[in-house]
């Protein structure tokens, strides 16, 4: 079975510009989680979503936005970027179904942005 | 607010030896408690988890050791080996949330 594939690995934008990171979840998890891994902050919580639905989001401010597609593929998008959002961003997918969690997260291994 | 607190920050142990990694929550609804293992260049790989009704859980080399009253966990790698020296990340959650408050991670290195 083939992991959470996350592309693009490694993208560099300049301030103000914008970014979309893709996510391909295991097969067969329905549920997509994101995180943001930074040396000072370690790992934080973006967003999860289940069969299309945000079920939660994290303290990120709204330039931070994501999606879940019928294929329970994701995006996220960061606009106006600053500096500190240089950062490994990495996607997590579930084999929860519904109910309570798993806490079975298995993750990609990251799309790394730099932002200069 | 850091809900779980990781110490030590980083570890070094001798191979043979036993590592032990501590956290601390404070929110009293987390009611799972996963450890994460992640090398360089690697997305965290779930190691071994708990939940609060048992106060122990061990898999192979790897054990988990939870006090609901003190609020904390630990995590123990008995017989350590070279291929163990990775960064652990202590996590929590509450039910129905996928949503994991992480420790920052300790960096464990076994010498051989």
């Amino acid at each position: 079975k083939a992991g959470v594939t996350q592309t693009p690995r490694y993208l560099i934008k300049t301030r103000g510009q914008q970014v979309t990171l893709s996510c391909s979840p295991i097969s067969g998890h329905r549920s997509v989680s994101w995180y943001q891994q930074t040396p000072g902050q370690g790992l934080q919580f973006l967003f999860e979503y289940f069969s299309e639905t945000q079920r939660n989001k994290g303290n990120f401010p709204g330039r931070f936005s994501g999606r879940q597609f019928s294929n329970s593929r994701s995006e996220m998008n960061v606009s106006t970027l600053e500096l500190g959002d240089s950062a490994l961003y990495l996607c997590a997918s579930s084999p929860r179904t519904s109910g309570a969690n798993t806490g079975e997260l298995f993750f990609g291994e990251g799309s790394r942005l730099t932002v200069l | 607010q850091q809900q779980v607190k990781q110490s030590p920050q980083s570890l070094i142990v001798q191979k043979g030896g036993i590592s032990i990694i501590n956290c601390a929550y404070e929110n009293t609804a987390f009611d799972y408690f996963p450890w994460y293992q992640q090398f360089p260049g690697k997305g965290p790989a779930l190691l071994i988890a708990i939940r609060p009704d048992v106060s122990e859980k061990k898999e192979g080399r790897f054990t988990i050791s939870f006090n609901k009253s003190a609020k904390q966990f630990s995590l123990h790698i008995m017989d350590s080996q070279p291929g163990d020296s990775a960064t652990y990340f202590c996590a929590a959650a509450q039910g129905g949330s996928e949503k994991l408050v992480f420790g920052k991670g300790t960096k464990l290195t076994v010498n051989p």
